[in-house]
């Protein structure tokens, strides 16, 4: 069975700081889609940053970048110029890809952005 | 173009009672998944759902919990005979087709339902 582990369960930092946030996973399989998700106070679950694994290019979504490194089977979460708008629980996650399947998450990690 | 909508947000059972979960998926969605969450841990899934199928229930607890998601209507998840360790929030998400097929990966969540045993 596919496992995705953060092994921060919390982590906090001061406003305008960069903070990167560690995950790994472990599967047999080659093709694969790997997800940050932030789940603010509200509880709605928001998508922030995918990526592909057959893409060696690290993606990027303004703030937001990932370190990919596939052999390594790990997923880091970089947010730069935190905002006290990115507190929240953020999640790791995994798809298969080419399969009809359920996405499967870590169990997160609090990361609260001091003033 | 609403989004994906559960209800209750809040719901309170004493133990023993029924816990009905609604999630309406978003317009022209036919694919629902059911996540369960415990107090400071990730989201857990239960359940998978096409229209009047199950597709993957494996990881939906074998006695007093059920879902459906008919032609007609919302996907309902029901516990019965709640006990408090089903207190948690509830997450519906939906998707156009299987998530992971044909390089569909967007699953659209609702807020959630908190579900009170007291």
């Amino acid at each position: 069975a596919q496992t995705v582990t953060q092994s921060q369960p919390e982590m906090s930092v001061q406003e305008a700081e960069t903070v990167t946030l560690s995950c790994t996973y472990d599967t047999s399989e080659n093709n694969y889609y790997l997800f940050w998700y932030k789940q603010p106070p509200s509880r709605q679950m928001i998508l922030v940053i995918r990526q592909e694994a057959y893409k060696q290019q690290n993606a990027t979504e303004n703030r937001f970048s990932v370190n990919f490194q596939k052999a390594a089977k790990s997923f880091s979460l970089k947010i730069s110029d935190s905002q006290l708008g990115d507190t929240a629980m953020y999640f790791c996650a995994f798809l298969f890809m080419n399969r009809d399947d359920k996405i499967i998450f870590g169990k997160g990690t609090r990361l609260h952005i001091l003033p | 173009n609403a989004g994906v909508m559960q209800n209750p947000r809040h719901l309170v059972r004493r133990r023993g009672q029924e816990a009905r979960l609604r999630c309406s998926p978003m317009k022209g969605h036919s694919h629902v998944y059911w996540y369960r969450q415990l107090p400071e841990e990730g989201l857990k899934f239960m359940v998978y759902l096409q229209k009047e199928n199950i597709i993957d229930e494996s990881g939906m607890p074998k006695e007093r919990f059920s879902a459906e998601f008919p032609k007609e209507g919302p996907s309902i998840l029901r516990i019965q005979q709640v006990v408090r360790g089903d207190s948690a929030a509830y997450f519906c998400a939906s998707s156009l087709s299987g998530t992971g097929v044909k390089g569909n990966t967007e699953a659209f969540f609702g807020q959630g339902t908190r579900l009170t045993v007291v």
